[in-house]
């Protein structure tokens, strides 16, 4: 069974630290996958898409970037957080032809 | 471009009462139709789900139908839980990878 990992499950950044965010997902090939933020009592905002190595699509700008140097591993980082960045994130995968997405627990970051 | 709209939150209610939230959505062509839940501190996970115009998805009591006449998505339990008590998302996804969200809207059942 496919199963997805986020890690970590909560980080305390100061302004202007650098952000590392990992997801790897297991049990799968080929994954799109994607990178959303949750601001604190709003819905989803689609952050990054990817539908292969190295491939990324930003939906919207941002002080944040997307990388995927594995099939099965998105990377969401930052040189330089701001107060706005923080939020849940979460990532998710579905298949070549999606019917629905597949979320990961998710990280909570605090920018301070 | 597509979007989907979701009564506002919190809805709060009794053990046992008939719950409805109301979704609508805007499209071109024929979205499938999503509800997901996410529960305190969690990720979301799917709910229900319909394809094509007059499905019915139901799971754990809850059902949805797709109204293509209406453009809407109601998610609807006859009798709620505490348990039940989480934040809902109905989502659509057009003929593109992406999945469009609602803003949410948070269920509080009281026993």
């Amino acid at each position: 069974s496919q199963t997805i990992h986020q890690w970590p499950a909560t980080l305390v950044q100061p302004v202007g630290s650098p952000l590392s965010l990992e997801c790897t997902v297991e049990g799968t090939s080929n994954p799109n996958l994607y990178w959303y933020r949750q601001a604190a009592g709003r819905g989803l905002q689609l952050l990054f898409y990817s539908v292969g190595i190295g491939q990324i699509s930003s939906e919207v700008p941002q002080n944040l970037s997307a990388s995927r140097p594995q099939d099965r591993q998105f990377i969401l980082s930052s040189k330089k957080l701001l107060l706005s960045d923080s939020g849940f994130y979460l990532c998710a995968w579905s298949v070549l032809r999606p019917d629905e997405q597949f979320f990961g627990p998710g990280t909570r970051l605090t920018v301070l | 471009g597509n979007s989907v709209t979701q009564m506002e939150g919190p809805v709060t209610l009794s053990e046992e009462a008939f719950l409805t939230i109301n979704c609508t959505y805007t499209a071109t062509g024929y979205p499938s139709l999503f509800w997901y839940v996410q529960y305190p501190g969690e990720g979301l996970q799917l709910l229900l789900k319909a394809t094509k115009a007059d499905d019915k998805g139901s799971n754990k009591g809850f059902e949805a139908t797709y109204r293509k006449e209406t453009t809407s998505f109601h998610l609807e339990k006859g009798s709620v839980q505490v348990s039940d008590s989480a934040v809902y998302f109905c989502a659509l996804r057009d003929s593109s990878y992406k999945l469009i969200f609602g803003s949410g809207t948070r269920l509080l059942v009281r026993p």
